[in-house]
């Protein structure tokens, strides 16, 4: 079964500081991959999507993630993190076929002032 | 455009009383349904999702059970809620499976 892995559980950031949140797929097969974001007590918004096409997606609030087909992973970066950013991130993938959506736990960017 | 509602926002519930969040979308017909429940530190637990009425799949066996009256509402109902049932409900819906979702803002239930 498809499955997503999100390595780190809590990151924590310097504000103004880059940032790296790794997630990694479990099939070499096609996928769609996708990162959301969740601020306290709200649903989940898209930062951005990856269907086909240009490797290196650009996504709301300025960040990016690049899909790695050898190294099945698609991790999310931001070159300058705002305090604003901190929120959960969680990686999802659509497998080939008819099934929904499956979600990586998650992991916790605190950005520290 | 397409919008989605979920409600309560939260509901505090003593166990052994029965549950019924329900979730609306407008703007669109026929869309994919999803309930989804998140426990702290567990990440997003799919529970049931419907591509259509009548027909709704189960992901995880437990006390909750989902239906959809209408094409654009989705309820998730229990008849008696235990300790383990708290958390946070999100609804969410796309256009087909192989789309992103849309969540709602969730509903936190906290059984006592």
């Amino acid at each position: 079964a498809q499955s997503v892995t999100q390595l780190d559980s809590q990151v924590p950031v310097f504000e103004e500081a880059p940032v790296e949140l790794r997630c990694n797929y479990s099939s070499s097969v096609s996928v769609y991959l996708f990162w959301y974001v969740q601020y306290p007590n709200q649903g989940l918004q898209l930062l951005l999507k990856y269907l086909s096409g240009s490797t290196l997606v650009k996504g709301i609030n300025g960040f990016e993630a690049e899909f790695n087909k050898s190294q099945t992973s698609f991790h999310l970066r931001k070159p300058s993190v705002h305090i604003s950013d901190t929120a959960e991130y969680f990686c999802a993938v659509i497998p080939s076929g008819n099934t929904p959506l499956v979600f990586g736990k998650g992991t916790r960017l605190s950005v520290i002032a | 455009s397409q919008t989605i509602h979920q409600w309560p926002a939260t509901l505090v519930q003593p166990v052994g009383s029965p549950l019924s969040l329900e979730c609306t979308v407008e703007g669109t017909s026929n869309p994919n349904l999803y309930w989804y429940r998140q426990a702290a530190g567990r990440g997003l637990q799919l529970l049931f999702y419907s591509i259509g009425i009548d027909q709704i799949s189960s992901e995880v066996p437990q006390n909750l059970s989902a239906s959809r009256p209408q094409d654009r509402q989705f309820i998730l109902s229990s008849k008696k809620l235990l300790l383990s049932d708290s958390g946070f409900y999100l609804c969410a819906w796309s256009p087909g499976l192989n789309s992103p979702l849309h969540f709602g803002n969730g509903t936190r239930l906290t059984v006592t």
